[in-house]
């Protein structure tokens, strides 16, 4: 029964790069909200999708940041042309449905911009 | 909007001492409550909830008791360990405001044997 699952867990990209975060939900959950931590901060909530559906985006930048999830397969959170200000960890959940169920946190993937 | 306030970190203890983290929040409509914990190099993990007034969530020897009436919803543990040694997040999540979580600065633990 495998959690969330993240993937890269580290990622590198020099400025001006393109970087792809994957995230793969729980097993039955089709909720997948994107979270993102500065060095020494909390998290920051950036997107709520649902399957093909952005739900809520309040919290993502309005340049070089979307985000999809796709009937089939993960849901993928893309940087354009990242900035040194990029680099964080990037945690995906996901939830089985709305409302107070419990978010289930995958290992986060940390971006570093070189 | 929706904020969650905790303490500063970092906690430094000797194992076995008392540990409290105090957690307040102001929220637009009737939020649920949770502690995220946090082990390094990990992912969260959610420690306990709480989804109305009054409720008092617990696992693993943590507690937190929400109160509406202070907007409070501080953790504490009776007897630290060290392995509780990691990173704690206050956090809030409101359907009014879209289920999305609101956290907390996050308080470092480190517990000394």
């Amino acid at each position: 029964n495998a959690g969330v699952m993240q993937n890269p867990r580290h990622l590198v990209r020099r400025r001006g790069q393109e970087a792809r975060l994957r995230c793969s939900p729980m097993k039955g959950h089709s909720h997948v909200y994107w979270y993102r931590q500065l060095p020494e901060e909390g998290l920051k909530f950036m997107v709520y999708l649902q399957k093909e559906n952005i739900i809520d985006e309040s919290g993502m930048p309005k340049e070089r940041f979307s985000a999809e999830f796709p009937k089939e397969g993960p849901s993928i959170l893309r940087i354009q042309q990242v900035v040194r200000g990029d680099s964080a960890a990037y945690f995906c959940a996901s939830s089985s449905e709305g409302g107070s169920y419990e978010q289930y946190f995958g290992p986060g993937t940390r971006l570093t911009v070189t | 909007g929706n904020s969650v306030t905790q303490m500063e970190g970092p906690v430094t203890l000797s194992e076995e001492a008392f540990l409290t983290i105090n957690c307040t929040y102001t929220a637009t409509g009737y939020p649920s409550l949770f502690w995220y914990v946090q082990y390094p190099g990990e992912g969260l993990q959610l420690l306990l909830k709480a989804t109305k007034a009054d409720d008092k969530g617990s696992n693993k020897g943590f507690e937190a008791t929400y109160r509406k009436e202070t907007t409070s919803f501080h953790l504490e543990k009776g007897s630290v360990q060290v392995s509780d040694s990691a990173v704690y997040f206050c956090a809030l999540s409101d359907r009014a405001a879209g289920n999305k979580l609101t956290f907390g600065g996050g308080t470092r633990v480190l517990v000394k044997p």
